[in-house]
Order: structure tokens, then C-alpha cells, then sequence
């Protein structure tokens, strides 16, 4: 099974501020990353996909990068909408894997 | 748009079996693979199985044996099937709608479960 390592696990961090999330793949990936943007007491809701393609309707603050095995989620400008926790996701091949999540926190 | 609707248990006794169903509304079935994924209250999401209109499907080795995902296209359903149930098993579960490109598009809003006596 390819295991996902996201860091940090939590974050806090200033309104405007720029914020990135590492995930890591325990083999390589591609491009199959996707990140996912979680509210409390919601379901999952999917940011990007191919580790860069913005999915329709998510704001362009919003952006992904990365191949093969390191992969970044970037918040340009924090906004407090941006509580959540995120999850990364690979979907090379079965099983599919999430990452253990980073929740970022508004300071 | 399409949204998706778990079925809704709630409460399930120790060994017994869980049964969902996922309903499919505003799109079809055909051509997309669904999955369940749940995840346990407080903690991180797992993939449980996915299932393509067809009947294909993928199982979570660690779940494998005691699951089992299987689709209605007649009804727009896929439904989920897990037995000998633990506490561990408490979670929330969701339905998605998987494809090759953008994985897990679509959710349910999900629905709580709790094994419990």
C-alpha cells in the first residue's frame, strides 16, 4: 500500500498569511494527488485534483503542486473561510490512501 | 447538479451487519465508479470500496473480508454491506463519486453510525 504523510498536523496562522501543506507519498505517485478541504461537522469537499488542476467553483487562492512523491498545497492569502482540515489523496492504484490531515487555525 | 444520499442505520448492534445505501440524484450511475469511505469521529478518512457501474469492484485489503459493495443501476444505488461490527466500526460514512481524473468529486453529506449494544 502507498502511505501518505501529511505535515505539519495542525497550523495556525494570520489572516493574509501564506500557507503550504506538505504530502508525502511512500512511492511514487505521478501526478494522482488530490487535496481536499474538510469544515467542521461537513463532508469533504475536493480542492484539486492531478496534484494541480483546480476544481470548479474553488477559489484561485487555492493552489497545488508537486510530482512523484512530494506534493504542496498553498493558501496565497489565508481568509477565516480557510478553517478546515485538508487532506491530501492519492489515487494511483489500490488501495486508495488519504493523508492523516493538517487542520489549519486562525489566529 | 448530482447529489448523493446515504441511507441512514444510525445504530448497530456488536457483530452484526451494517447495511448503507447511497441514492443517486440529478445524474446517472452509468460510466463513473462510487466508493465508500468513512471516517471514525475525531480521526482521518479511510477508503472503504469502490464499485464501477458495471459491477467491478475494489476492496481496502484491511476491510476486505468483511465487506461488501455491490450497485442497483436500475434504482440509481450502490450500497455497502459490512459485517461482524466492533465499536471500532463507529464512524461516519460517506458515499463519493469517483473518477479517473479528478478521485472523489461528489459526497454524500454523510451518516453517522455506532455500534453499540
Amino acid at each position: 500500500d502507498i502511505q501518505m504523510t501529511q505535515s505539519p498536523s495542525t497550523l495556525s496562522a494570520s489572516v493574509g498569511d501564506r500557507v503550504t501543506i506538505t504530502c508525502r507519498a511512500s512511492q511514487s505517485i505521478s501526478y494522482w494527488l488530490a487535496w481536499y478541504q474538510q469544515k467542521p461537522g461537513k463532508a469533504p469537499n475536493l480542492l484539486i485534483y492531478k496534484a494541480s488542476t483546480l476544481e470548479s467553483g474553488v477559489p484561485s487562492r487555492f493552489s497545488g503542486s508537486g510530482s512523484g512523491t512530494e506534493f504542496t498545497l498553498t493558501i496565497s492569502s489565508l481568509q477565516p473561510d480557510d478553517l478546515a482540515t485538508y487532506y491530501c489523496q492519492h489515487y494511483n492504484s489500490y488501495p486508495l490512501t488519504f493523508g492523516g490531515g493538517t487542520k489549519v487555525e486562525i489566529k | 447538479q448530482v447529489q448523493l444520499q446515504e441511507s441512514s442505520p444510525g445504530l448497530v448492534k456488536p457483530s452484526e451487519t451494517l447495511s448503507l445505501t447511497c441514492t443517486i440524484s440529478g445524474g446517472s450511475i452509468i460510466n463513473y465508479y462510487w466508493s465508500w469511505i468513512r471516517q471514525p469521529p475525531g480521526k482521518g478518512l479511510e477508503w472503504i470500496a469502490s464499485i464501477y457501474h458495471s459491477g467491478s469492484t475494489n476492496y481496502n485489503p484491511s476491510l476486505k473480508s468483511r465487506v461488501t459493495i455491490s450497485v442497483d443501476t436500475s434504482n440509481n444505488q450502490f450500497s455497502l454491506k459490512l459485517s461482524s461490527v466492533t465499536a471500532t466500526d463507529t464512524a461516519m460514512f460517506y458515499c463519493a463519486r469517483q473518477t479517473s481524473d479528478t478521485a472523489f468529486d461528489i459526497w454524500g453529506q454523510g451518516t453517522m453510525v455506532t455500534v453499540s449494544s
